[in-house]
Formats: C-alpha cells, structure tokens, sequence
C-alpha cells in the first residue's frame, strides 16, 4: 500500500501563473481533502471532495479550484499566482465510514516568486 | 468547533516521559480529542483519539479529565525521533473533513 502520494514534491512558480497539484489517495479511501500550510503555522483547510463534489470549504479564495476524478484522485488548482500563496500543499484522504482517521501525503512545497 | 489551546514549545531529554497539555474549554458533548505528530517537510501523522478516561496504544497515552476541558498527550521514553509538532484537535469522531489545526507544541528532544 503506498498511502496517499502527491506530485510535485516541489514547485516555483511565478506571479500571476496558474498550477495544479496532484493527490492519489490510500487504496480503499473515497475521500479527499487538501490543506495549505503555511511555514510556523498548523495546515489549514481548503476543501474537501468526495463522490466528484465538493463537499466542505473552507475561508478560501475562488482562485483555488478542486476536481476528484472516478478513481477517487485529485487535482487542487490555483490561479493568478500570489507571494503569499508559497506553502506546503498536504492532501489528506480518508473513508466516509465512521471512526476513521485522515492519512495525509508528504505535501507539495510550492514556491511562488 | 472547539478551540484548543497548547504550548508553543516544549523541551526534554532522551528517555524521559513527556506530557502536552490541551485546553478545550468549549468541547461539545459529541466531540473527540485527536493528536496528531508533524515532522519537518512532511504531513501529519494520527497519533491517538480519545473521548473520555485514558487511551492508551503503542506510541503514547491520552488522558482525559472528567469535565473534557483539557487532556494531555503522554509519551513515554521520548528519544531523538520524536523531535517533531504534536498537535490537538477536536472534532466529532469520524469527522476526517474539515480538520482545524492550531499552532501545535513544538517538541525538541535533546540527547
């Protein structure tokens, strides 16, 4: 079982660009969540798909976009670039069913400059 | 959702016991206590849940007072690997979706 895995590791953009982030979930789980987590601080949530929808948001922008695909896999994009969008990228995906717990990737390191 | 409040830092020795302490004044009825482990460049880890009275698994201990307002994360015999930010949330049990991580407790274990 690889777990969840993201790709890129690392990236540097530039302002104003648009990226897309990539997350394969554990085998077995259904639901996807992506987090930015900004350098000294707690991850924070973005939102979360399930079933190919958006389930939950949290206090972000439209520029940042999501899809799940049938294979459960997710993109997490950004447009229009901004300084302060240089975080690290978690993704974190888990079971609907009850007394589950999130398994989180190793995150994407984006730089914007 | 409940606000927790932690220590910022924490520092300890190889081989000793230690204990992070999470106030959760507002923690509802339903809630749960999950403490989850962050190293450097890498996503969180769970760690341990608990709802009430003491969990205890492989890695550490979770101790529940009886009026839930707080709990404390117990690791016994850290060493250098535990070196790490241990954060406290709290949330319904099976809630995996909209985790709110605070600023966590910065552990250093020092040989």
């Amino acid at each position: 079982d690889a777990g969840v895995t993201q790709s890129p590791t690392h990236l540097i953009k530039t302002r104003g660009q648009q990226v897309t982030l990539r997350c394969s979930p554990k085998s077995g789980h259904d639901t996807v969540s992506w987090y930015q987590q900004a350098l000294g601080q707690g991850p924070q949530f973005i939102f979360q798909y399930y079933e190919e929808e958006e389930r939950q948001r949290g206090n972000f922008p439209d520029r940042f976009s999501g899809h799940q695909f049938p294979n459960y896999s997710s993109e997490l994009n950004v447009n229009a670039l901004l300084l302060g969008d240089s975080a690290l990228y978690l993704c974190a995906s888990s079971w609907t069913g009850l007394n589950t717990e999130a398994f989180f990737g190793q995150g994407t390191r984006l730089t914007v400059v | 959702l409940a606000k927790t409040t932690q220590p910022i830092s924490m520092d300890s020795y190889e081989g000793q016991e230690v204990n992070i302490t999470c106030s959760h004044n507002n923690i509802a009825t339903n809630d749960y206590i999950t403490w989850y482990q962050q190293f450097p460049s890498q996503g969180p880890r769970f760690i341990i849940q608990g709802y009430k009275t003491k969990v205890t698994n492989e890695v550490a201990s979770l101790f529940i007072p009886a009026d839930r307002k707080s709990s404390t994360l117990s690791l016994p015999r850290v060493s250098l690997s535990d070196t790490a930010v241990y954060y406290c949330l709290v949330g319904k049990a099976g809630n995996t979706g909209k985790l709110i991580f605070g600023q966590g407790t910065t552990l250093q274990v020092k040989p």
